[in-house]
Formats: C-alpha cells, structure tokens, sequence
C-alpha cells in the first residue's frame, strides 16, 4: 500500500540556517510526489512538485528514487516560512488520489 | 483568483445528530475530495468523486459518510449520525481537467466539533 512518512514532527531552526525537511515514502508504482504548505490560518496549498524540477520561495526537493525519498530543501530559512508543511504523493492517474505524510512543523527563529 | 469555498467555517453538533458540510468547488473542476484532519493528526482522505459517483474511499468513510452534488456548483458531506471521533477539520478539495495531477486547491475547512 501506499505510504508517505514525515519523521519529524517540529523542526527549528534559525534565520539563514539551512533546512531540510524529510519524507519518505512507499509505492509500488511510478511516484508522482509533492510538497503542500499550510501558513498560520491559510488553507493548504501546493508548494512544489516534484516533476517540475522547480525552485519555489527558494525551495527545492529532489526524488530519489533508491531511497525512496522526497527531501525538501532550502540553503537559508526565513522567518516568513515558518509553516506546517505536508509531503504528499499522488497516484492512480488524472482520476487519482492524493494522501499526505503527518506534517512537519518548521519554525524559524529571528 | 477563484477559490474553493466551504460552510460553515466551524459547527458545534450533539452526538448523534446529522451534520452537512457544504463546499463550492472552483467553478470547471471536475474531480471533487474530502479530507479530514482530526487536531494533531495528519491529513486523511476520505473521498473522491468523479462524473456524479464515487471513484474512491478510504477506510474512514463508512455507512454513516455519504456525499453529494445536488447542483451544478454545490459538493456535501453528509455525516449521518455523529460520534465523538468525528470532530476533526474537514477539507474540501477540488482539481480541473487541465490541472497537474496531484495538484489539488483546497478550501479553508470546516471545523467539526461533536459533543
């Protein structure tokens, strides 16, 4: 079955510092993987996918596929990204289905 | 920018009693979800609709879950007879046809509580 795993529950760190949020995930298919982010009192929303190979507010994540993980990245937090984020993978085609890892919370400290 | 909507924001219902949550999809979305989100858990899906029907369920969504489109703009969870397990944030979700896969909009919630 499908699966994604967040092990990091609260994540802090300071300004400039870089971070690094994990999620691992399981799938017997070809993953289509994404990163969702939830603000203080905002609705979720996409940060970036993995299939575009995009930077987003100066993240990153690569899929790697040996480990089977999902990492998202940035070199120099901001305190404006302190967030709950979410690793979620989608499958079963244009009619499929997303589900979400448990969420990490990030803080980040003046 | 057009956004999914969801009533009520927040609902304070007995146990037992019938609860129905109500979401506007953004207006040429096809593929419709609900998602659950009990305080402190994650993120759960529930279900996906597709072309009037079901396409799939979660372990979650029992006999007492049902949803609905009884227009053409209006998506409803319907929760038949509540349980204390049941207060959670409930998220509406909507995707286009010519959306990426997986990139779902998501309303702001509705915030069940059952007492």
């Amino acid at each position: 079955a499908q699966r994604v795993t967040q092990p990091e529950k609260l994540l802090s760190v300071f300004k400039g510092a870089p971070v690094e949020l994990k999620c691992n995930y399981s799938y017997s298919g070809s993953p289509e993987l994404f990163w969702y982010v939830q603000y203080s009192r905002q609705r979720l929303q996409l940060l970036l996918r993995h299939i575009s190979r995009e930077s987003i507010k100066g993240f990153t994540a690569d899929l790697n596929k040996g480990e089977t993980s999902f990492h998202l990245k940035k070199p120099f937090a901001q305190e404006e990204d302190s967030a709950m984020y979410y690793c979620a993978l989608f499958y079963g085609g244009s009619q499929g289905n997303l589900i979400f890892g448990k969420g990490t919370k990030l803080s980040v400290k003046p | 920018e057009p956004e999914v909507t969801q009533t009520p924001s927040h609902q304070v219902t007995q146990m037992g009693q019938e609860v129905i949550l109500r979401c506007v999809p953004i207006s040429n979305h096809l593929y419709f979800y609900w998602y659950r989100q009990i305080l402190g858990q994650k993120v759960e899906f529930l279900v996906s609709f597709y072309n009037n029907e079901i396409s799939e369920k979660s372990e979650i969504f029992d006999d007492q879950f049902s949803v609905e489109r009884p227009d053409g703009s209006n998506f409803t969870l319907k929760i038949r007879s509540t349980k204390l397990e049941d207060s959670a944030m409930y998220f509406c979700a909507s995707i286009g046809r010519d959306s990426v896969p997986g990139e779902l909009f998501f309303g702001e919630g509705s915030r069940l509580t059952v007492l």
